[in-house]
């Protein structure tokens, strides 16, 4: 079971917009630690796709965004399209394990 | 561009050693934590090691401590991960990334993997 908690699995259609929440405690996201997310498609490495919360690197289109608040990130997509079906990491520091942690992943589905 | 090329994966024996290598290119390596992040088949990523620009500072999660060794090379901008006593639950893709380091480091460029199965 993962340190922060994300939903399995998230989806919908062309155009939509879909929010993938990470959950996490007072020893992670709780604490002030930055929250960033990454984006896996199938078969490939993962990308990364938000840093420090809020910001996008570059080439990352502005329909993702994400938030932080309190124990809690979340990452946002808008205007959905079929070529963002992929898996989606959350990931902060843990002061407890004393290391970096990961959400276990959410796949988003394109309808 | 920053590009990182993993290699050294391959089927190994439980009980068995390995090391992967991460060569880098297209940046400063000296000037950069490194990290390996693994993910076993069909699941979530997993931080495994990571080391300090100059190689002073090590940090593992509990689950490899005392049987991975990580290390580098500057010289020859290339990441090391020397895993032993390897389980079956070792059994992922290896990815090296590079750290970018803040009140929670992120990794902002990844390389293509490498599989390791651990299995008899």
């Amino acid at each position: 079971q993962s340190v922060l908690t994300q939903p399995p699995s998230v989806s919908g259609a062309p155009g939509q917009r879909v929010t993938i929440s990470c959950t996490g405690s007072s020893s992670n996201i709780g604490a002030g630690y930055d929250v960033h997310w990454y984006q896996q498609l199938p078969g490939t490495a993962p990308k990364l796709l938000i840093y420090g919360n809020i910001n996008r690197p570059s080439g990352v289109p502005d329909r993702f965004s994400a938030s932080k608040s309190g124990t809690s990130a979340s990452l946002a997509i808008t205007g959905l399209q079929a070529e963002d079906e992929a898996d989606y990491y959350c990931q902060s520091f843990d002061s407890s394990l004393g290391g970096w942690v990961f959400g276990g992943g959410t796949e988003l589905t394109v309808l | 561009e920053v590009q990182l090329v993993e290699s050294g994966g391959g089927l190994v024996q439980p009980g068995g050693s390995l090391r992967l290598s991460c060569v880098a290119s297209g940046f400063t390596f000296s000037s950069y934590w490194m990290s390996w992040v693994r993910q076993a088949p069909g699941k979530g990523l997993e931080w495994v090691a990571n080391i300090k620009e100059d190689g002073s500072e090590k940090y593992y999660v509990a689950s490899v401590k005392g049987r991975f060794t990580i290390s580098r090379d500057n010289a020859r901008n290339s990441l090391y991960l020397q895993m032993s006593s390897l389980r079956a639950e070792d059994t992922a893709v290896y990815y090296c990334a590079r750290e970018i380091r803040g009140s929670s480091s992120h990794f902002d460029h990844w390389g293509q993997g490498a599989l390791v199965p651990v299995s008899s």
